[in-house]
């Protein structure tokens, strides 16, 4: 049962443009989200954060917006660049958990020049 | 920023012998780590959590005796998969939580791809 589903395997986008990234969850008891990205052979590297009691966080280039009652999120990256291109990881935890993370299948963004 | 090292990044094994993976926390202290696997095309599979000093927890359908933890400083973790087969090829990617950090997120290790043979 995936708790937390990416349903795009893969997103094409023009350098400058705007890339959406959208997770959907399950388990109305995650109350903390993460975007990760991650690169070939690498371990995934943290972008960004919301927890359930926003619905919107805002580093730079990256937004994270949540919608609690339709139990989706969406990372924005604008303007994009080419070296966003990498697989995108939505994860969702419960606080008091141990920051137990479930993680979605993940997103291939491709940022074109 | 914090740094987390995992090692070897890659292995090739024989079936039915045992690999170690070493997980360290290179500038701070890492309470907690957790092991994930990761198949082709799919999500990162949490298999278990490490607590210094304490049995590691295991998810659901993951065998202890197959997939030994040790935690034994806050800066070390070991996964050893013992009498590794052709089905245990897999990415597994090690990850530290900073000692009394909140809510700051886990840092991840770049990974150690297992085949065997």
């Amino acid at each position: 049962d995936q708790q937390v589903k990416q349903n795009s395997p893969s997103l094409s986008v023009q350098e400058g443009r705007i890339s959406i990234l959208n997770c959907d969850y399950t388990n109305s008891m995650f109350d903390y989200f993460l975007w990760y990205k991650k690169y070939p052979a690498e371990g995934p590297t943290f972008l960004i954060s919301i927890s359930s009691i926003k619905d919107k966080n805002e580093d730079g280039r990256f937004t994270v917006f949540l919608n609690k009652s339709a139990k989706h999120l969406s990372l924005h990256i604008v303007p994009s660049q080419p070296g966003d291109s990498a697989v995108y990881f939505c994860a969702a935890s419960v606080r008091g958990s141990n920051y137990k993370l479930t993680f979605g299948k993940g997103t291939l963004l491709t940022v074109n020049p | 920023g914090a740094v987390v090292s995992q090692h070897p990044s890659r292995v090739i094994c024989k079936s039915g012998t045992s690999v170690k993976i070493e997980c360290r926390s290179l500038d701070f202290q890492a309470t907690t780590m957790f092991w994930y696997r990761q198949f082709p095309k799919q999500s990162l599979m949490l298999m278990a959590t490490s607590n210094e000093g304490s049995k590691a927890t295991y998810e659901q359908g993951v065998e202890k005796d197959k997939f030994l933890i040790n935690h034994a400083s806050l800066t070390l973790s070991t996964l050893t998969v013992t009498s590794a087969h052709p089905e245990d090829s897999s990415f597994y990617i090690c990850s530290a939580k900073r000692a009394l950090s909140g809510d700051s997120p886990l840092h991840f290790g770049n990974g150690t791809r297992l085949t065997v043979t």
